[in-house]
């Protein structure tokens, strides 16, 4: 079974930093672009980042580009997010998910995200 | 403000048919991109509910149904269960945006 486990969470100073990461297992990660969603308190989901399976492409939300930096490991299959200048918007539950593996949008060549983690919190607070 | 636009809650009895609109534009469902939709219960991660406009990951019951017209898709739930109150998320792509993804706001679904 497909099983991704998001840790690193926590609380943090603004203008802090924090390192998320996500275990894989029970799939071929290097085969499966991923991608980091998050979820402030109440409200509703917001893509943050996208790497291919390869990490030659990598995309970013405008709201934390050139503070955030995804990056993966496929010989310890694992994505991570490292977070920079945290800001108290950044506060949520951050969650890795990976594509469904089953269909592809023919017009843009991405998937649906078949397959999320249990999310790990990051609280931006002094 | 998300470029999907999704209402904000619906409701309805036990038995009844509810659907949820996720209404964009020529620069996303209008343009031809697949439309795909979650479902999320308070404190847990969010499920795939309905993949590539109208198709139900194995175990969905088929009592979701999904589907796309110009620049809307809708999510219709038919013979609405007391287990079927919960948070559902349409999802697309942009052609305006930096990223691959882009949610609606998000629909709670309430069973009176």
């Amino acid at each position: 079974d497909v099983q991704l486990v998001e840790s690193g969470g926590g609380l943090v100073q603004p203008g802090g930093s924090l390192r998320l990461s996500c275990a894989a297992s029970g799939f071929t990660f290097s085969s499966y672009s991923m991608n980091w969603v998050r979820q402030a308190p109440g409200k509703g989901l917001e893509w943050v980042s996208y790497i291919s399976s390869n990490s030659r492409t990598i995309y970013y939300a405008g709201s934390v580009k050139g503070r955030f930096t995804i990056s993966r490991d496929n010989t310890r299959n694992s994505l991570y997010l490292q977070m920079n200048r945290l800001r108290a918007e950044d506060t949520a539950v951050y969650y890795c998910a990976r594509e469904g593996g089953q269909y592809v949008d023919i017009l843009t060549g991405y998937e649906d995200l078949g397959y999320w983690g249990q999310g790990t919190l990051v609280t931006v607070s002094s | 403000q998300s470029v999907l636009t999704q209402p904000p809650s619906v409701s309805g009895a036990p038995g009844q048919r509810v659907t949820i609109s996720c209404t964009g534009s020529s620069s996303n469902i209008g343009a031809g991109y697949d439309v795909h939709w979650y479902q999320q219960f308070p404190g847990t991660a969010p499920k795939l509910l309905i993949y590539g406009n109208s198709n139900r990951p194995s175990g969905v019951p088929d009592r979701f149904s999904g589907s796309k017209s110009g620049t809307s898709a809708s999510l219709a739930i038919t013979g609405l269960q007391a287990e079927d109150e919960a948070d559902y998320y349409c999802q697309s792509y942009d052609s305006s945006l930096t990223g691959p993804y882009v949610f609606g706001a998000g629909t709670k679904v309430t069973v009176l």
